[in-house]
């Protein structure tokens, strides 16, 4: 039984462009989250995904969009990057949004943007 | 605002030694306290997680106290081991489906 699996496994870009991360959820898992992790600090929730539509959004800009599939595999785009979105990328998927549905995270994306 | 606070940043400990990490929350709304363990290269993966029904819970080496008056909950490591030797994140949430909101982390570091 797979995980949850994220591609690519790094990423190098610099300013200005855009980027797509993909995640593929354990099976049986419906719902994906995205969340940033800068170096040194914890993960930081950028939004979450059921059902096809955006559930909740943390405080991220509109410059981070999302989507889901009827696969619920999953994306994130980021435009007009900046520096301080380097960060490592993270995924993870649940079983729906209930009090006992644990999340369970990818390995992430490592994002540079130079 | 921070909402999250987790202390200390980081602890050196003796193979067999305890490990205590501490995490302070804000959000009365909170019903749901985990404990991540996250090894370099590798994404959280969780360790315990305990709700507010109960003051304690023991899985293994590893045991969650929760504090609701406070709003404080701790991780203890039991008889710690190099292997246990990673950064430890809190990260309370509605549910646990929902939103995790994650704490600085602690970075344990067992010497054998």
């Amino acid at each position: 039984d797979a995980g949850v699996t994220q591609s690519p496994t790094h990423l190098i870009k610099t300013r200005g462009q855009q980027v797509t991360l993909r995640c593929s959820p354990k099976s049986g898992h419906d719902t994906v989250s995205w969340y940033q992790q800068a170096l040194g600090q914890g993960p930081q929730f950028i939004f979450q995904y059921y059902e096809e539509e955006e559930r909740q959004r943390g405080n991220f800009p509109d410059r981070f969009s999302g989507h889901q599939f009827p696969n619920y595999s999953s994306e994130l785009n980021v435009n007009a990057l900046l520096l301080g979105d380097s960060a490592l990328y993270l995924c993870a998927s649940s079983a729906g949004l209930g009090i006992y549905n644990e999340q369970f995270f990818g390995p992430g994306t490592r994002l540079t943007v130079l | 605002q921070q909402q999250v606070k987790q202390s200390p940043q980081s602890l050196i400990v003796q193979k067999g030694g305890i490990s205590i990490i501490n995490c302070a929350y804000e959000n009365t709304a909170f019903d749901y306290f985990p404990w991540y363990q996250q090894f370099p290269g590798k994404g959280p993966a969780l360790l315990i997680a305990i709700r507010p029904d109960v003051s304690e819970k023991k899985e293994g080496r590893f045991t969650i106290s929760f504090n609701k008056s406070a709003k404080q909950f701790s991780l203890h490591i039991m008889d710690s081991q190099p292997g246990d030797s990673a950064t430890y994140f809190c990260a309370p949430s509605k549910a646990a489906g929902n939103k995790l909101t994650f704490g600085g982390g602690t970075r344990v570091l067992v010497k054998p």
